[in-house]
């Protein structure tokens, strides 16, 4: 069965630089949520979206910044990184009739 | 406001041995209760899932876990551990809204340790 997928797999960036973070749902999933998980930490939820429109606000950066496309995938998008930034990054989608959320694999992040 | 206690931090249990994970909640209605599983570096496997009906549920991997809404807990259980089993496991709790989901909020995990 095909899963959630992100993009990259791994990232490494300079601080203050951009990253951009990807995330393909599952095919007919009209809901996707992004996490953040620190080093030893438990996933922190960011931001959510539901057919293309902003459903839910968590612990997000203001240099952090999303999008659902048309297509349903989602980018998290991050500017101005900082070396607190580094963590992985989960994407997990939904059907909303079904209600339980499928995560991807994660998008490992490290800031130099 | 929802939230998730898991109180044990680490645990280790010697394979063969029986486990039980604890997991308290707060939530103001009926919670969708959840255990995933994380090895390290890699993604959150779903073990099993409470929305309602029966209070015992069966996972994966041989997991089982009891809501008791009474203790407002959801513990993971397993009769016989096996080596494979060392990891992170993580109780989650997610909020219900307009008939769809909202976030995610898990507790802080509780790292198993299988010795042989």
């Amino acid at each position: 069965a095909a899963g959630v997928i992100q993009s990259p797999r791994h990232l490494i960036k300079e601080k203050r630089e951009t990253a951009t973070l990807k995330c393909y749902p599952i095919p007919r999933h009209d809901t996707v949520y992004w996490y953040q998980q620190g080093p030893g930490q438990d996933p922190q939820f960011l931001i959510s979206f539901y057919e293309k429109m902003q459903s839910d606000k968590g612990s997000i950066p203001d240099r952090f910044s999303a999008q659902q496309f048309s297509d349903y995938h989602s980018e998290l998008n991050m500017s101005s990184l900082e070396l607190g930034d580094s963590a992985l990054y989960f994407c997990a989608s939904s059907a909303r009739a079904n209600n339980e959320q499928f995560f991807g694999p994660g998008t490992r992040l490290t800031v130099l | 406001a929802q939230s998730v206690t898991q109180p044990d931090i680490h645990i280790t249990v010697s394979e063969g041995a029986s486990l039980e994970l604890r997991c308290n909640y707060s939530y103001g209605a009926t919670p969708y209760l959840f255990w995933y599983v994380q090895s390290p570096g890699q993604g959150l496997q779903l073990l099993l899932k409470y929305f309602s009906g029966d209070t015992l549920v069966q996972g994966i991997k041989g997991f089982e876990a009891e809501f008791k809404r009474s203790q407002s807990s959801f513990n993971l259980r397993k009769p016989s551990v096996h080596w494979s089993d060392a990891a992170e496991y993580f109780c989650a709790v997610a909020a219900l809204f307009s008939g769809g989901y909202n976030k995610l909020i898990f507790g802080a995990g509780t790292r198993l340790a299988v010795h042989p």
